[in-house]
């Protein structure tokens, strides 16, 4: 597509359900990024894929958080038994592989109530 | 430990003047700093990148600077304008060899008519 589509913009989830968050890249691009963004805050790094593998996931925050990545292409963020301090905008960027992260989505504000 | 310090949370400034916006990294050696806009309930849009071996880097009204010396970049915005009103964040590859980015909690400048 023309530009990196997160979906959904807006989810609203009950304190412990499980939640999946979807990422388009740009196609071509090789790398692929997640970040957080809690309100009024700076981004936090979560994971990075390389094609389909992730050589980072150093930021993911605890095992209730996994990503995936398939086809070179579409990736899925999961949320387990989420906690109100997940709440925040989760971002999605993309972009050629070595030119550093480019090319951003627009995000996905999550509220857990 | 690593951290990027943005010079202020927020700035304010006549239509018409410079801005300047500092970025400033401790414990940190990278290859190339990049500078973003964010506006409110959007993600990141990526300006500029200036590597190590470069001192200025221009686009239209914005101008980069990058001492690693200092350690500091500073951005600049020409004959500011109220449109240029958002969030400007500094980000850089927290080692050698990463591809991915830290982020600085970034500066809402203001630009008043």
């Amino acid at each position: 597509g023309a530009g990196v589509s997160q979906s959904p913009s807006n989810k609203v989830t009950e304190k412990g359900k499980d939640v999946e968050l979807r990422c388009d890249p740009i196609s071509g691009h090789t790398a692929l990024y997640w970040y957080r963004q809690r309100l009024g805050q700076g981004l936090e790094f979560l994971i990075y894929f390389q094609g389909n593998s992730a050589p980072d996931k150093s930021g993911l925050p605890s095992d209730r958080f996994s990503a995936e990545r398939t086809g070179e292409s579409v990736s899925t963020l999961t949320i387990q038994r989420t906690q109100q301090e997940d709440s925040a905008v989760y971002l999605c960027a993309s972009s050629f592989l070595g030119a550093g992260v480019g090319f951003f989505g627009q995000g996905t504000r999550l509220t857990v109530v | 430990s690593q951290k990027i310090e943005q010079n202020s949370e927020a700035l304010n400034i006549q239509e018409g003047k410079t801005a300047t916006l500092t970025c400033n990294y401790t414990n940190y050696s990278p290859a190339y700093l990049q500078w973003y806009r964010q506006d409110p309930g959007r993600g990141p849009v990526f300006l500029l990148l200036i590597r190590e071996n470069e001192k200025e880097k221009r686009k239209e009204r914005l101008k980069v600077t990058f001492d690693t010396t200092l350690k500091q970049s500073l951005f600049h915005i020409t004959a500011s304008q109220p449109a240029d009103s958002a969030t400007y964040l500094c980000a850089l590859p927290p080692g050698a060899g990463s591809y991915q980015l830290t982020f600085g909690k970034g500066t809402k400048l203001s630009v008043i008519p």
